[in-house]
């Protein structure tokens, strides 16, 4: 592995039903975030971690999920899916350090629909 | 209003135009500027990071920070077809320790051969 992955690639969910995205980093970032972006709107962040153990809400938190349980996973989970929560989904992570470091590097992404 | 702006685009410029890229952002406290490229279908990737006002140049792109203005452009040279991809900015107060970026919406480029 050599980065951030993230499965899976895409989904097809119907309403309702419980999902969890998976992102996996292999850089020993401390902090690591889910965005999603929409047309017209960018990317918006949804909730982060500072480092293993923590986590905080973004921008759009309502209806999703994260736990941090160790330094190179961060599922977000979506507890019952609705079709405005259709989007593409990013994780990203960042080390930790002096200046330059502010830069986020960023998974594939997933594409979820839902239903 | 929001924090950053940036015009979605798209903008379509022949093979080795000069190519202008824009975001104005409200927030005085950014001091950490960058421009991520983005593919279709893929992740963002960082291509230029700044800090504070002036210009940093790499290859055929200079990234220019105004913070009188609260203005950052991204200039692309000799453009190519392979700079086709949408190009976000984005922002922060802080560097290291906890920060959040404040992207922009993005702006669509096509080169044409």
């Amino acid at each position: 592995i050599a980065g951030i992955t993230q499965a899976p690639t895409s989904q097809i969910l119907a309403a309702g039903r419980r999902m969890t995205l998976r992102c996996t980093q292999d850089m020993r970032h401390n902090a690591m975030y889910w965005y999603r972006q929409d047309l017209g709107l960018g990317l918006r962040l949804i909730h982060y971690s500072n480092t293993a153990g923590t986590t905080g809400k973004g921008e759009v938190p309502d209806g999703y999920s994260v736990s941090r349980a160790n330094t190179d996973d961060f599922p977000l989970t979506l507890a019952s899916a609705v079709p405005s929560q259709t989007s593409v989904y990013f994780c990203a992570s960042r080390g930790r350090g002096g200046i330059g470091t502010d830069t986020q590097y960023f998974g594939p992404g997933t594409r979820l629909t839902v239903l | 209003q929001k924090e950053v702006e940036q015009d979605p685009g798209p903008l379509s410029v022949p093979e080795g135009a000069i190519v202008s890229l824009n975001c104005t952002y409200s927030n005085s406290a950014f001091q950490y500027f960058m421009w991520y490229r983005q593919y279709s279908r893929k992740g963002p990737e960082l291509l230029m990071y700044t800090y504070s006002s002036g210009n940093k140049e790499d290859g055929r792109f200079t990234a220019q920070v105004d913070k009188s203005s609260k203005y950052i452009s991204l200039f692309i040279r000799d453009s190519q077809p392979s700079d086709s991809a949408t190009y976000l900015c984005a922002m922060s107060p802080f560097s290291g320790g906890y920060n959040k970026l404040i992207f922009g919406a993005g702006t669509r480029l096509a080169v044409h051969p």
